[in-house]
Order: C-alpha cells, then sequence, then structure tokens
C-alpha cells in the first residue's frame, strides 16, 4: 500500500520556468490538500479538493493552480517559478468520514528551489 | 481569517520530565482539531482528531483535550523520553474542509 506519493522529490527551477507536481494517492479519500513548508512557519495551505473536479483556493493560492481530473491524482503547477516559491510541498489526502474524524495522510515531500 | 497559534514555539525538557503544549484556534465554524507528530525528515504523522468540545484523547504517554466554546486545546507529554523529540502541529478544520496548521511546537528531550 504506497498511500500518498509525491513526485519529483526535488527539482531546481529557474525563474520563469513552469512545472507541475504530482500527488497520488490509492486510500480512495475525497479530500486532497497542497501545502508549502517553510522554516518557522509551518504548514501552509496552497489549495485543496474536496472531490474529483473541484479545487478551493487556502492561505496562499498566489501563483499556483491545481487540478483534480481523477480522485485519486491532484496536481499542483507553477506557471512562473519565483524564488519566493522554494519550498518544501507536502500533499496530504482525508477520508470523509461521518464524525469528521478523519486523518490526514501525508506524501515524503517535495523540495522545489527557484533560481 | 483561520489563525491557529500554537505556543512555545520551543521546549527543552530533560528525560523523564513532563510538558504541555497549547494550541489556540477560531472558536467559530469548529469542526475539527486534529495533532500530528513531525519527526525530521519524515512526513507527520495522526496522533488525535478531536470532534467535541471536552474530548480527550490518549495514547500511551501521549494525551489531548479540546475546549472548542474558548478555542483552545492542550498536548500532554508524561514522563518525556528522546524519542518524542518532534515537532507537535496543530491543524483546525473548518465547515468547509479548509484545513489550517499552526507553526507547531518543537520538543527536544535530553538523555
Amino acid at each position: 500500500n504506497a498511500g500518498v506519493t509525491q513526485t519529483p522529490k526535488f527539482r531546481v527551477l529557474k525563474t520563469g520556468q513552469s512545472m507541475t507536481l504530482l500527488c497520488a494517492q490509492d486510500m480512495n479519500h475525497e479530500y486532497m490538500y497542497w501545502y508549502r513548508q517553510d522554516p518557522g512557519m509551518g504548514l501552509r495551505l496552497i489549495h485543496y479538493s474536496v472531490g474529483e473536479g473541484t479545487t478551493a483556493k487556502g492561505e496562499v493560492p498566489d501563483g499556483y493552480n491545481v487540478s483534480r481530473l481523477k480522485k485519486q491524482n491532484f496536481l499542483l503547477g507553477l506557471e512562473s517559478a519565483a524564488p519566493s516559491q522554494t519550498s518544501v510541498y507536502f500533499c496530504a489526502s482525508r477520508k470523509y468520514t461521518s464524525g469528521n474524524t478523519g486523518e490526514l495522510f501525508f506524501g515524503e515531500g517535495s523540495r522545489l528551489t527557484v533560481l | 481569517i483561520l489563525n491557529v497559534e500554537q505556543s512555545p514555539q520551543s521546549l527543552h525538557v530533560q528525560e523523564g520530565d513532563s510538558t504541555n503544549f497549547t494550541c489556540s484556534f477560531p472558536s467559530s465554524n469548529f469542526y475539527a482539531l486534529h495533532w500530528y507528530r513531525w519527526e525530521t525528515a519524515k512526513s507527520p504523522e495522526a496522533l488525535f482528531v478531536m470532534t467535541l468540545n471536552g474530548d480527550e484523547k490518549k495514547k500511551g504517554r501521549i494525551s489531548a483535550t479540546l475546549n472548542t466554546k474558548e478555542g483552545y486545546s492542550y498536548l500532554y507529554i508524561k514522563g518525556s523520553q528522546p524519542e518524542d523529540s518532534a515537532t507537535y502541529l496543530c491543524a483546525f478544520r473548518a465547515n468547509n474542509n479548509d484545513m489550517r496548521f499552526g507553526a507547531g511546537t518543537r520538543l527536544t528531550v535530553k538523555p
């Protein structure tokens, strides 16, 4: 059982380049999230999805786009990378439960450096 | 604005000490409060998910309480061990499924 898998694990970009991070989960979870982690700031929510074909903005959505065309995949895109987007990105998924008790399962993180 | 605050930012204790951290969150639109344990070079792992005012959860030496009316949760570790060294994160879930994390409390337990 792979859980939540992020690709790539590491990437170096030049300012202005574009790229896509892929998050895949094999647990049939309804909810998926993208966070970025910066020193001293914990995890900040970029975008999230409550189901296939739906996305919503989080706390820091500017400069990112997302898509959830299939239930198991949540893509995070950077159209024109900026040095401020240098960070470690974490994907997480959560199962719907009637008692709101579903926990987040995290991927291993993707380290992105923008020069 | 979904501000989630954690205190202290860091904590250094001796092996055997008991300790506790605080998570403060909005008292409106509450659905759930999560606690996660995050070891260096790993991914966060869930400790507790709490949904009801007055909830108390326990897992071994770690326990947590929840007060949704005043917007805070406490995490307690009894008899800290070096393997408890990690960053402890809390996350607030609002009714639109938005989940916001605090900045975490970094715990170091010295042998």
